[in-house]
């Protein structure tokens, strides 16, 4: 069973549009939520993380909204550029446990120009 | 700041034979994590180090991969009788202390079983 689920797999916008990316989780013990980037060729890089104890985290363009209740989350990005094309992992993990992170599946998003 | 380093890059074997993948943390990072990336399984998580000792490995396939942390600068992952299956993409991270900071990935070392 998936303990992390991405969607939608894919993702097309114009540049400039509001790109959403979801995220579920299962294990409510998880506590730490980053999210990576990644571009082809290149390893996963760090973008931004959110604690339970937030339900936003802003960072420039990158907002992540986060609703424990219904233990989702959602990466925003506004204004959406070219270069933004990659495709985006939520992660989770717990640190009441063994501290692995776990990855989605990943979104792949285009932004169109 | 030197990133985590992996070496090699890239690594091709042929079937059977064995690999040997290196990760050098980021200087002070407690937390050394293994995973693998394939385009059908995503990223996996493989193994898990803190302050050297094995914390969690239950990624690991059993029979042929090992990896250990001889000391606090360098990690090694071990893949005895590679087979096709094993070619991924092998990336190592670190993090400064478990539960406050999201690990930071090598570049990964590319892994081609012929």
């Amino acid at each position: 069973q998936q303990q992390v689920r991405q969607s939608p797999q894919s993702l097309t916008v114009w540049e400039g549009e509001t790109a959403i990316l979801n995220c579920s989780y299962e294990d409510s013990t998880f506590d730490y939520f980053p999210w990576y980037r990644l571009f082809p060729g290149e390893s996963p890089a760090l973008l931004i993380a959110i604690r339970p104890v937030s339900n936003k985290k802003e960072d420039g363009r990158f907002t992540i909204f986060f609703n424990k209740r219904e233990k989702k989350l959602s990466l925003h990005i506004t204004d959406s550029q070219p270069g933004d094309s990659a495709t985006y992992f939520c992660a989770a993990s717990a640190s009441s446990g063994s501290w692995q992170l776990i990855f989605g599946s990943g979104t792949q998003l285009t932004v169109m120009p | 700041n030197a990133g985590v380093i992996q070496t090699p890059r890239h690594k091709v074997t042929g079937k059977g034979q064995e690999a040997t993948l290196w990760c050098e943390p980021i200087s002070g990072h407690s937390a050394v994590f293994w995973y693998r990336q394939t385009i059908v399984q995503g990223l996996e998580f493989l193994t898990y180090f803190r302050n050297q000792a094995p914390i969690d490995d239950s990624g690991m396939p059993k029979e042929r991969f090992s990896a250990q942390m001889p000391n606090q600068s360098h990690s090694t992952l071990k893949i005895q009788s590679t087979q096709p299956q094993d070619s991924a993409v092998y990336l190592c991270a670190s993090s400064l202390e478990t539960g406050n900071q999201a690990p930071l990935f090598g570049e990964g070392t590319r892994l081609s079983v012929l």
